[in-house]
């Protein structure tokens, strides 16, 4: 059973700063993974996805990678700013028809 | 109209009452998806429709009825919920295969 783990669970930091999530994964026979934004009472936005085949993706301010034989992927936020508080979750494609597993996230606050 | 509407945005019921969420994806994807959000827990799948039919339900108990009708409209019918219920219901949808999901802003249920 796949197992999804965020490290930190919450994180503060000063405006301007670039930082990186953490996404830990146990079984490396994934399809993709996704990285998702999640404001207070709202539903799920996509950031990034990557595909089993790649390493890593750029949007903007952002990248995320992959390495599917340590389990791992990072989303990196370059020049953070306070809009960028939000909770950050990470989901593991390990299946056919979106067989998803996420983590619990990781709140971010970004301290004008 | 684009991307993916939930009605209604809250609720509140009592645990007699019987209610419907409604779920309308704009995107012309042919999946559909339920997830439950409880706090400090992972995002929960309970139910997945591929080309309207039911091909995923993760041992969700009978008090919650699914419904599609159509590829774009996705219910979900409540009946004598338990206050452990409450919860953040988010509906997602999909292109079959490895594509990014695309979630609502979700109902938030609350059992009385």
């Amino acid at each position: 059973k796949q197992e999804v783990t965020q490290i930190p669970a919450a994180l503060s930091v000063p405006e301007g700063e670039n930082l990186v999530l953490n996404c830990s994964f146990t079984d490396s026979a994934i399809y993709n993974l996704q990285w998702f934004r999640q404001d207070p009472g709202k539903g799920l936005t996509s950031l990034l996805l990557i595909q089993s085949s790649q390493r890593e993706q750029t949007s903007g301010r952002l990248n995320a990678s992959l390495d599917k034989s340590s389990g791992r992927s990072t989303l990196y936020i370059a020049a953070s700013q306070p809009g960028d508080s939000a909770t950050y979750l990470c989901a593991v494609n390990s299946g056919g028809y979106q067989k998803v597993t996420f983590g619990i996230g990781t709140k971010l606050q970004v301290i004008p | 109209e684009t991307g993916v509407t939930q009605t209604p945005r809250h609720l509140v019921m009592g645990m007699t009452n019987k209610k419907s969420l409604k779920c309308e994806q704009h995107l012309g994807h042919n999946a559909m998806y339920w997830y439950k959000q409880s706090a400090k827990k992972p995002l929960e799948l309970m139910f997945v429709y591929s080309l309207e039919e039911r091909v995923e339900n993760n041992s969700v108990p009978s008090r919650f009825s699914p419904e599609c009708p159509n590829s774009s409209h996705l219910f979900l019918h409540l009946h004598t919920l338990q206050p452990e219920d409450s919860a953040l219901y988010l509906c997602a949808s999909s292109q079959m295969g490895n594509s990014p999901l695309h979630f609502g802003n979700g109902t938030r249920l609350t059992v009385t």
